[in-house]
Formats: structure tokens, sequence, C-alpha cells
């Protein structure tokens, strides 16, 4: 099975902060990866596919980069709409794994 | 626009089998894989496992055993079973629309809870 670990699981930042969350694969994914935003009581929100591709709607300050092992998720300039928890998830193989989440918290 | 909502019991009692439904609206369920996920309260995201329109299956490896995920074209609905719940299967139950092969889990319930107890 392949692993996704997040880091960090938690981060405190301020509105207008430029935010970097890590996921890093236990083997190699390709670009087979997706960001999701989850905000309490909510389904997740889909924001990233093949690891860098912006889903509809979702504002241009977030972006994704990365392949093979090692991605991340760039917020450019927080907004208060972005306190979320947010989850990587791979599709590389035909199971499915997500990271464990990291909580984006107000400074 | 595609919407799709869970529905089924939301309390069973350990050794039993929970039994939920997703109806898909807006959309063909011909258009797209369907998959479950879950969410123990205060956890992370587990995938369940997925389910085409002709029938073809992948499950968790972890949950292979006890999963039935099942689809009714005539009803654009698919159904999850998950078999010998206990306690540690309390979640919230989300389905949701998987994009191959673009990727990604495009479109999704709103969640359900299901809260295993007796």
């Amino acid at each position: 099975d392949i692993q996704m670990t997040q880091s960090p699981s938690t981060l405190s930042a301020s509105v207008g902060d430029r935010v970097t969350i890590t996921c890093r694969a236990s083997q190699s994914i390709s670009s087979w990866l997706a960001w999701y935003q989850q905000k309490p009581g909510k389904a997740p929100k889909l924001l990233i596919y093949k690891a860098s591709s912006l889903e509809s709607g979702v504002p241009s300050r977030f972006s994704g980069s990365g392949s093979g092992t090692e991605f991340t998720l760039t917020i450019s300039s927080l907004q208060p709409d972005d306190f979320a928890t947010y989850y990587c998830q791979q599709y590389n193989s035909y199971s499915l794994t997500f990271g464990g989440g990291t909580k984006v918290e107000i400074k | 626009q595609v919407q799709l909502q869970e529905s089924g019991p939301g309390l069973v009692k350990p050794s039993e089998t929970l039994s939920l439904t997703c109806t898909v609206s807006g959309g063909s369920i011909s258009s797209y894989y369907w998959s479950w996920i879950r969410q123990p309260p205060g956890k992370g995201l587990e995938w369940i496992g997925y389910i085409y329109y002709s029938g073809s299956t992948n499950y968790n490896p972890s949950l292979k055993s006890r999963v039935t995920i099942s689809v009714d074209t005539s009803k654009n609905q698919f159904s999850l079973k998950l078999s010998s719940v206990t306690a540690a299967d309390t979640a919230v139950y989300y389905c949701a629309s998987l994009l191959l092969p673009r990727g990604g889990l495009g479109y999704w319930g709103q969640g359900t809870l299901v809260t295993v107890s007796s």
C-alpha cells in the first residue's frame, strides 16, 4: 500500500501569509495527487488534481507542485476563508490513500 | 451540477451490517467512478472503495473482507455494505465521484454520521 505523509500536522499563520504544506508518498505516484480543503462539519472540497491542475472555481492563490514522491500545496496569500484542514490524496494505484491532514489555524 | 445524497440508518448495532445508499442527481451514474469515504469523529479521511457503472470495484485492502459496493444504474444509485461492524466503524460516511482518468474526488455528498452502538 502507498502511504501518504503530510507535514506539518498543524500550522499557525496570519492573513496575508504565504503557506506551504508538504505531502510525501512512500513510493512514486508520478503526478497522481489531489489536494482537498475541509471545513468543520462539511465535506472536503477538491482544490488541485494531477498535482498542479487547479479545479474549476478554485481561487488562483492556491497552487500545487511536485511529482514522484514529494508534493506541495501553496497558498500565496492566506485569506480568512482559508482557515481549514487540508488533505492530500494519491490515486496512482487502483487504491486511493489520504494523507493525515494539515490544520491551518489563525496565529 | 452533479449532486450526491447519502441515506441510511444512523445507528447500527455491533456485529451487524452497515448499509448506506448514495443517490446521484444532475448527471448520469455512467459518467464517473463512484466512491465511499469515511471520517471517524475528529480524525482524518479513509477511502473505503469505488465502483464503476459496469460493476467493477476496488476496495481498501484493510476493509476488503467486510465491504461490498454495488450500483443500480436504473435508480442512479450506488450502495455500501460493511459487515461485522464495531465501534471503530463509527464515522461520517461520504459518497463522492472519482473523476478518472483526470483524477480527484470532484463531487461529494454532505455526509451521514453512522454510530455503532448497542
